[in-house]
């Protein structure tokens, strides 16, 4: 079945820092791939969409200089959160949409296990 | 507008006992579908069922049962005899499409978070 990996699966760091998340679809192409923010006890909140490409669409709300997302090839996107603060501390989650003609399954989009990150 | 609601922010059931997780959706779109995934405490996604709007027949997996009713717009889960396994946050999601057109985005409930205790 598809297999998306999210990496690191835990990340912990001085405030300032800044931090890459990738997430690669490992047995298909991808050109359409999502950033989901979770606070504890919340939903998944649609952070922005990466766009092989292109730049990407960030959701109302969400700065594009904090979450920098490069999505530079069909497997792979990364998200940087620039000079990270204790607020953005959170749960992500990366998600990819395989390209048609790619074997789908049962969901539109296939998730990562997730990032946990933690600013002291 | 998508929305997706999850009423039920917490259930707390006793081991064996059946409970049922509530979903309600709204959509425009003629053609949609619907989802359920479970978050156990390590937080990953797990993918549960898929539901397309023009299938309304009742499934069945297992423990897990699935009531999706279009007259209401829901779209409800069933454990039955419940396992302190199943502990975990239960989402509903909703999507427009499956390909082409829109990104079938995904649109998500709040989840609720089922305790079982022994």
């Amino acid at each position: 079945g598809a297999v998306v990996s999210q990496h690191p699966s835990r990340v912990i760091c001085k405030s300032g820092t800044s931090v890459k998340i990738e997430c690669r679809s490992l047995d298909f192409q991808a050109t359409t791939m999502f950033w989901y923010r979770q606070f504890p006890k919340k939903s998944l909140m649609l952070m922005a969409t990466s766009n092989e490409g292109s730049k990407a669409t960030y959701e109302q709300g969400v700065e594009k200089d904090k979450f920098l997302i490069n999505h530079a090839s069909l497997t792979l996107s990364t998200l940087t959160v620039t000079s990270a603060h204790p607020e953005d501390s959170s749960f992500y989650i990366c998600s990819a949409r395989p390209d048609r003609g790619f074997f789908w399954g049962n969901q539109p989009q296939h998730f990562g296990d997730g990032t946990r990150l933690s600013i002291l | 507008a998508q929305k997706v609601t999850q009423a039920q922010t917490e259930i707390s059931v006793v081991e064996k006992e059946d409970v049922t997780l509530d979903c309600v959706y709204e959509t425009r779109d003629t053609t949609y579908y619907l989802f359920w995934y479970k978050q156990p405490p390590s937080g990953e996604l797990v993918f549960l069922i898929r539901r397309n709007s023009f299938d309304e027949q009742n499934e069945i997996s297992g423990r897990y049962s699935w009531n999706f009713q279009k007259s209401t717009s829901s779209f409800n889960f069933t454990i039955t005899a419940s396992q302190v396994v199943d502990s975990a946050v239960y989402f509903c999601a909703l999507s427009d499409t499956e390909y082409g057109g829109s990104q079938g985005n995904l649109i998500f409930g709040k989840g609720t978070k089922l305790s079982v205790k022994p």
